[in-house]
């Protein structure tokens, strides 16, 4: 089974902090994203990646920026977070472009106070 | 628990029920479907996918039925469970290039003993 692994289930964090949301996943694939998720609004993508070094923005980039120096891992960061950043953040991989389903960590609850 | 479920329309069913989940979807160009399901702290889980050049495919305790018609998309479970209580969503792509998945706002499923 594909795993995708969040390294925090939850975080509390000031307004202006620099923050940073981890992701790694084990089945060598070459697609993740970053996903945010509240009530009402269901999911939308922040950031996606489809090869190492590589970055395309989602629906609602602003006030995110990701980094993917290795295959297995993808970062979100917060640059200077604001209470409306709080939420939760699903990272997910997929192993192809666009016709296999996606795999989700169990998501990252961010509180920013 | 997670607030993910609030706002959500629910489908309310007894044990042993077969339940029917619906989802109309918004692109006529979609051509693979997936349905996932949340469980309350935990991130979306795989259940079953579709493509557009069938009508129906089926799981385990699962069946999907795709009428692209009127684009709507049903998930069937058979004999509903208690462990089937979750948010249930549907997300379409349309595969060309880097498209990604777009994701439904879900329905929330609850099963009484």
């Amino acid at each position: 089974d594909v795993k995708v692994t969040q390294s925090s289930r939850y975080l509390v964090k000031r307004t202006g902090e620099k923050v940073f949301l981890e992701c790694v996943q084990d089945m060598d694939h070459e697609n993740m994203f970053w996903y945010r998720q509240d009530p009402g609004l269901g999911l939308r993508l922040i950031y996606f990646s489809y090869d190492v070094k590589m970055k395309e923005k989602g629906d609602i980039p602003e006030g995110y920026s990701v980094s993917r120096e290795k295959k297995e891992r993808f970062s979100l960061i917060l640059e200077s977070a604001s209470t409306n950043q709080t939420s939760m953040y699903l990272c997910a991989s997929q192993n192809d472009r666009g016709n296999s389903p996606l795999h989700f960590g169990n998501g990252t609850r961010l509180t920013v106070t | 628990g997670e607030s993910v479920g609030l706002h959500l329309p629910t489908l309310s069913v007894q044990e042993g029920d077969n339940s029917i989940i619906n989802c109309a979807y918004s692109n006529s160009a979609s051509d693979y479907f997936i349905w996932y399901k949340q469980e309350s702290g935990k991130g979306p889980q795989f259940i079953i996918d579709i493509r557009s050049n069938m009508d129906k495919r089926q799981g385990q305790r699962v069946t999907v039925l795709l009428n692209k018609t009127v684009k709507h998309l049903s998930l069937q479970i058979a004999a509903t469970q208690p462990g089937d209580s979750a948010v249930y969503f549907c997300a379409e792509n349309i595969n060309s290039g880097y498209s990604t998945l777009t994701f439904g706002k879900g329905t929330m499923l609850l099963v009484s003993p």
